[in-house]
């Protein structure tokens, strides 16, 4: 079985600093790496996947991430947050060949502050 | 991307009662899913929904509790049955649009009293 840990559940952060949430994964196979976003009182909203290829992903509004298969982890950043950027975000993968099922992490509260 | 949509938006229901959601996508796919949502969780898959055959229950989840109906290629059903407070979540469905990847709908947030 796989499973996917967010390793923060809250990460405030102050308007244009940095930001980056943890997402390390368990699988014995291959797997294909998503995150997703949730803004208040919406659905889930795909932030970027990693499919193959360069393990660098760029995905909407500023977000990238990093495949580490050695680490087993796909780490989200942005290097400048707006107060928009208050959402929750959810890391998920979908392990080959399993019928494009998705296991989510716990989900990360990101609180952007003036 | 798909432009999915989903009825009610939020419904607050009566315990022992049961409560249908309609996802709608506005091209045709094969895969759509089902997830739940608990207050303050992650999202759970409860079943894979495919036309033209039942669908498909992850561990945890019944067909007499949260039957589905997929009769076409753009349209599906999940009711949730005999609701208890237990039930109160958001309730999403996604589609299957390719490449490995599912984009959702909005989700129904459902309350239970």
């Amino acid at each position: 079985a796989q499973s996917v840990t967010q390793l923060d559940s809250q990460v405030p952060v102050f308007e244009e600093a940095p930001v980056e949430l943890r997402c390390n994964y368990s699988s014995s196979v291959s797997v294909y790496l998503f995150w997703y976003v949730q803004y208040p009182n919406q659905g889930l909203q795909l932030l970027l996947k990693y499919l193959s290829g360069s393990t660098l992903v760029k995905g909407i509004n500023g977000f990238e991430a990093e495949f580490n298969k050695s680490q087993t982890s796909f780490h989200l950043r942005k290097p400048s947050v707006h107060i928009s950027d208050t959402a929750e975000y959810f890391c998920a993968v979908n392990r080959k060949a399993a019928g494009n099922k998705l296991t989510f992490g716990g989900g990360t509260r990101v609180l952007v502050k003036p | 991307s798909a432009v999915i949509s989903q009825k009610p938006s939020r419904d607050i229901c009566q315990r022992g009662t049961s409560l249908t959601i309609q996802c709608q996508v506005d091209s045709q796919v094969t895969m759509m899913f089902w997830y739940r949502q608990q207050p303050g969780q992650s999202l759970t898959l409860i079943a894979t929904a495919n036309q033209g055959s039942e669908a498909t229950y992850e561990s945890g989840f019944v067909i007499d509790k949260f039957p589905i109906s997929r009769p076409n290629l753009t349209f599906s059903t999940l009711t949730v049955s005999n609701m208890s407070p237990e039930d109160s979540s958001i309730y999403l469905c996604s589609v299957d649009w390719g490449r490995e990847t599912q984009y959702f709908g909005p989700g129904t947030r459902l309350l239970v009293l």
